[in-house]
């Protein structure tokens, strides 16, 4: 299992820009979730799935969007960069109702906005 | 806001000597966890622990949880060069997945 990926390792945008940050896993979990890592301030949760054609916001949504078609896939959408968005990004899946909830991270992506 | 905050941000100690980091959290948990961030890259489960469970080891790791003052700690004995890493705790609140994480403590282990 290649387990949870994500393209592209770097990006830089310029403010205004658009741009779509891949994600997909091939564990058949229902839930994944896109965070993103500023220094000293841990992980925040930007939007979530627990399924196919369901998502939900995070604690950070604003400037993003995110959809779920298929069980594997979940991109981030970032519709206008702003430099505020610079930051890593990680995007994570687990299993849903009762199993394990043990999250499994992908290796992220480095943007910078400038 | 940050659910759960570490203590403390940054603990520097020698191989063989034991690491202890803490973890203090502001509402009811379904389960709390623990995980190590190594530079650069993407995050990697450690430990679970339950809202029920008071301790729980695995290997050189073990977790206490206390709900009546919410917090949480996690000892790595016999800690290794290669222990060097961030980490964070992450609560569960509600339905499960959704992880709230806190700031993180920096180890470093020295040879």
């Amino acid at each position: 299992n290649a387990g949870v990926t994500q393209t592209p390792k770097f990006q830089v945008l310029k403010t205004g820009q658009s741009m779509t940050l891949q994600c997909a896993q091939d564990m058949n979990h229902e839930y994944m979730s896109w965070y993103r890592q500023d220094p000293g301030m841990g992980l925040r949760l930007i939007h979530y799935s627990v399924g196919a054609g369901i998502t939900d916001q995070g604690e950070v949504p604003n400037g993003y969007n995110v959809s779920r078609s298929t069980t594997e896939d979940f991109p981030l959408r970032l519709l206008s960069a702003a430099p505020s968005q610079t930051s890593v990004y990680f995007c994570a899946s687990s299993y849903a109702r009762d199993r394990s909830y043990e999250q499994y991270f992908g290796p992220g992506t480095r943007l910078t906005v400038t | 806001s940050q659910q759960g905050e570490e203590d403390p941000q940054a603990l520097s100690i020698q191989e063989g000597e034991n690491a202890t980091m803490n973890c203090s959290y502001k509402t009811s948990i379904n389960n709390l966890q623990w995980y190590r961030q190594n530079s650069g890259r993407g995050l990697v489960h450690l430990i679970l622990i339950r809202s029920n469970e008071r301790e729980k080891h695995s290997g050189r790791l073990r977790v206490t949880l206390d709900t009546s003052k919410k917090s949480s700690s996690l000892l790595i004995t016999a800690s290794r060069a290669a222990d060097t890493a961030s980490y964070f705790c992450a609560t569960s609140t509600g339905g499960g997945n959704k992880l709230t994480f806190g700031t993180g403590t920096q180890l470093k282990v020295e040879l």
